[in-house]
């Protein structure tokens, strides 16, 4: 079946740091690309959604300066986590839809320690 | 704000017991539900979906019920297995300026032996 990649799975970084998560379709081609975050205990919140080759649209009250989106090809997704914070840990992941069938993938997460 | 909601945070049943985790959703505008399972530091693994145009779809063990009249979505889990024991999460594609899945709080489901 389709599967969608994250790089990395775990990273720990130190506060003002920046950190790039990747997200990568492996066997399709994904037009659309979101990415959440999530609290221990909650839901997914959705933060932007990424269309390859254009700007991403972010949700109400998440920073674009502070979170770097890229999309620059059919099969990846970056997103960049600026002068990280603490209150940044968080469990990041990403889905994708592929653009033949509008089916959505979710990638396993990426799980980003600030300290 | 989410437009997504689940009356039940926490489930808790018996190995081989039936299980049912409710959802009530707020945007008539939604066409496409899905229902996701979560296990602890991993990403969602899809169940089960359903169209608005449908009141019930069938999977294995797995039954999804919409009711559009009150907006409402429940996941059945039948002869539920510890294996089942994980966060379940109803999402909703949002259509609205962009089309985007929004997800519910989550329930907890515990299966014990």
């Amino acid at each position: 079946g389709a599967v969608v990649s994250q790089h990395p799975s775990r990273v720990i970084c130190k506060s003002g740091t920046s950190v790039k998560i990747e997200c990568r379709s492996l066997d399709f081609q994904a037009t659309t690309m979101f990415w959440y975050r999530q609290f221990p205990k909650k839901s997914l919140m959705l933060m932007a959604t990424s269309n390859e080759g254009s700007k991403a649209t972010y949700e109400q009250g998440v920073e674009k300066d502070k979170f770097l989106i890229n999309h620059a090809s059919l099969t990846l997704s970056t997103l960049t986590v600026t002068s990280a914070h603490p209150e940044d840990s968080s469990f990041y992941i990403c889905s994708a839809r592929a653009g033949n069938t509008g089916e959505l993938f979710f990638g396993e997460g990426s799980r980003l320690t600030v300290l | 704000g989410e437009s997504v909601g689940l009356h039940l945070p926490t489930l808790s049943v018996q190995e081989g017991d039936n299980s049912i985790i409710n959802c009530a959703y707020s945007n008539s505008a939604s066409d496409y539900f899905i229902w996701y399972k979560q296990e602890s530091g991993k990403g969602p693994q899809f169940i089960i979906d359903i169209r608005s145009n449908m009141d019930k779809r069938q999977g294995q063990r797995v039954t999804v019920l919409l009711n559009k009249t009150v907006k409402h979505l429940s996941l059945q889990i039948a002869a539920t297995q510890p294996g089942d024991s994980a966060v379940y999460f109803c999402a909703e594609n949002w259509k609205g300026g962009s089309e985007k899945l929004v997800f519910g709080k989550g329930t907890k489901l515990t299966v014990n032996p």
